[in-house]
């Protein structure tokens, strides 16, 4: 499975927009990129899935450039109860592919 | 809400001794997997069943054990317990294959 790489922590104030990168120089061609967002003591939540270019829902935006070795999950207007952990995950469809492995992740600070 | 329910919700117990965490799936989904999370660090993925057998698995001693029932809930038994087996322990079910898992929220499990 494809390695990924984010930032450790990020600060931001409420009202702002925030762009969280991943780098995943190795994602295999039916790898799909999946984003999940973690307050403390709580599992994970799904926030965003996308394989290329843009993925939009109510919550947030993925892009993904053509050469899918990165992508930036964007939180638009962010408000104190975003304050909490991102992960960045690859993976593909199918079998046990299903899996998630988990780096760090990203912790996210929302001030006032 | 994921619909996802795992208990208890905490526990405490002795090195050695044994243990049992439960989890109820989502209704529809067929596949569950088991994680390990400790404190600071993204969750470990133990390993997944589908179809009441275990696909996948990551790198956990033999000491952990599981079961998927026919109505798709799951067990997660861990013998001869460590005091580095003290984590949140979290159960995600899905769709066979799917990367958008509904994880539950979790048992704290402390190791003394």
């Amino acid at each position: 499975l494809a390695k990924t790489t984010q930032p450790i922590s990020m600060d931001s104030y409420e009202g702002q927009e925030v762009n969280i990168t991943c780098s995943h120089n190795n994602i295999a061609t039916n790898d799909y990129i999946t984003w999940y967002q973690q307050f403390p003591s709580q599992g994970p939540r799904f926030i965003i899935q996308g394989y290329k270019t843009k993925v939009t829902n109510e919550v947030a935006s993925l892009f993904i450039p053509a050469d899918r070795k990165s992508s930036t999950l964007s939180l638009p207007r962010v408000s104190l109860s975003d304050t909490a952990v991102y992960y960045c995950l690859v993976g593909g469809y199918g079998g046990s592919q299903g899996n998630l492995i988990f780096g760090k992740g990203t912790k996210l600070s929302v001030k006032p | 809400e994921t619909g996802v329910t795992q208990s208890p919700t905490h526990l405490i117990k002795t090195r050695g001794q044994q243990v049992t965490l439960r989890c109820s799936s989502q209704s529809g989904h067929n596949t569950v997997s088991w994680y390990q999370q400790a404190l600071g660090q993204g969750p470990q993925f133990i390993f997944q069943y589908y179809r009441e057998e275990e696909n996948g698995r990551g790198n956990f001693p033999p000491r952990f054990s599981g079961l998927q029932f026919p109505n798709y809930s799951s067990e997660l038994n861990v013998n001869a317990l460590e005091l580095d087996d003290s984590a949140l322990y979290l159960c995600a079910s899905s769709l066979w294959g799917n990367t958008e898992a509904f994880f539950g929220q979790g048992t704290r499990l402390t190791v003394v």
